[in-house]
C-alpha cells in the first residue's frame, strides 16, 4: 500500500542553519504531495504543496520538489529561525479518493538561538 | 469566531464511558474529518463526511461513532472508551477533500484511565 517514511528526528539546529528533511513515497499511482507544519498546541497548518512531476512548492522559505525518478518530497530552508519550531508531517493523497491521504510520522525541529 | 474549533481541548474519562468530542467549522466546507494523533503513528484517518448526512469510515474506524446532521458540526463519540484511545483528536475540514488544502483544529487531548 502507499506509505510515507520521513526522518523523525528530533533535529536540533542552530539560528540560520540549513534545514533538510528527507521524505519518501511509496504510491502506485500519480499522488499530491504535501508538508504540513504543527506548531507547538495547535492543529496542522499546510505548508506547501506539489501535485505534479518537477513541481516546487514554496511557501515562508521553505522549499519542496516534486522528484517522481526518487520519489521524495524533501523540504528546504536556507536558514531556519526560532520561530520554525515544531513538528513537520509529509502527506500524499492519490487518486480521487477522498479519504486516501497518508501522513508520516512527522518530524520534531528546534531550533535553538 | 471564524474557523474550526474543537470542545473540549482536554479531557479525562474513565473506561466504558461514553465519550463526545465536538467539531464546528464556520466556512460551510463539504467535508469534514477526524483524526487521531499518536507517537509514531502520524495522523490516521478515523471518519469523513463529504456533505450533511454522508459519511464513511477511515483507516481507524473501530470504537467510534460520527453524525453529521448540519454542515458546519460533525461530532465523534466514543460508544465505550478504552485505554487503547487515549489520543489527541483532530478535527479537519476543506471545500473539496483531501486534494486540497485541510484545515485543522486545535485538537482534543483525550485521557482513557
Amino acid at each position: 500500500g502507499d506509505s510515507v517514511t520521513q526522518m523523525e528526528g528530533p533535529v536540533t539546529l542552530s539560528e540560520e542553519a540549513f534545514l533538510t528533511i528527507n521524505c519518501t513515497y511509496t504510491a502506485t499511482g500519480y499522488p499530491s504531495l504535501f508538508w504540513y507544519v504543527q506548531y507547538p498546541g495547535e492543529g496542522l497548518q499546510l505548508l506547501l504543496k506539489a501535485t505534479k512531476a518537477d513541481d516546487k512548492g514554496s511557501n515562508k522559505g521553505f522549499e519542496a520538489t516534486y522528484r517522481k525518478e526518487t520519489t521524495s518530497f524533501h523540504l528546504e530552508k536556507g536558514s531556519v529561525q526560532v520561530s520554525d519550531s515544531a513538528v513537520y508531517f509529509c502527506a500524499l493523497t492519490e487518486g480521487t479518493s477522498y479519504d486516501k491521504v497518508i501522513f508520516g510520522p512527522g518530524t520534531s525541529l528546534s531550533v535553538i538561538p | 469566531d471564524a474557523g474550526i474549533t474543537q470542545s473540549p481541548r482536554y479531557k479525562i474519562t474513565e473506561t466504558g464511558r461514553q465519550v463526545t468530542l465536538m467539531c464546528h467549522q464556520t466556512w460551510s466546507h463539504s467535508y469534514m474529518f477526524w483524526y487521531r494523533q499518536d507517537l509514531g503513528h502520524g495522523l490516521r484517518l478515523i471518519y469523513y463526511s463529504a456533505a450533511a448526512d454522508i459519511t464513511d469510515k477511515g483507516e481507524v474506524p473501530d470504537g467510534y461513532v460520527v453524525s453529521r446532521s448540519k454542515t458546519e458540526n460533525f461530532p465523534l463519540t466514543l460508544e465505550s472508551a478504552t485505554r487503547s484511545q487515549t489520543s489527541v483528536y483532530f478535527c479537519a475540514s476543506s471545500s473539496s477533500g483531501v486534494h486540497n488544502e485541510q484545515f485543522f483544529g486545535p485538537g482534543t487531548r483525550l485521557t482513557v484511565l
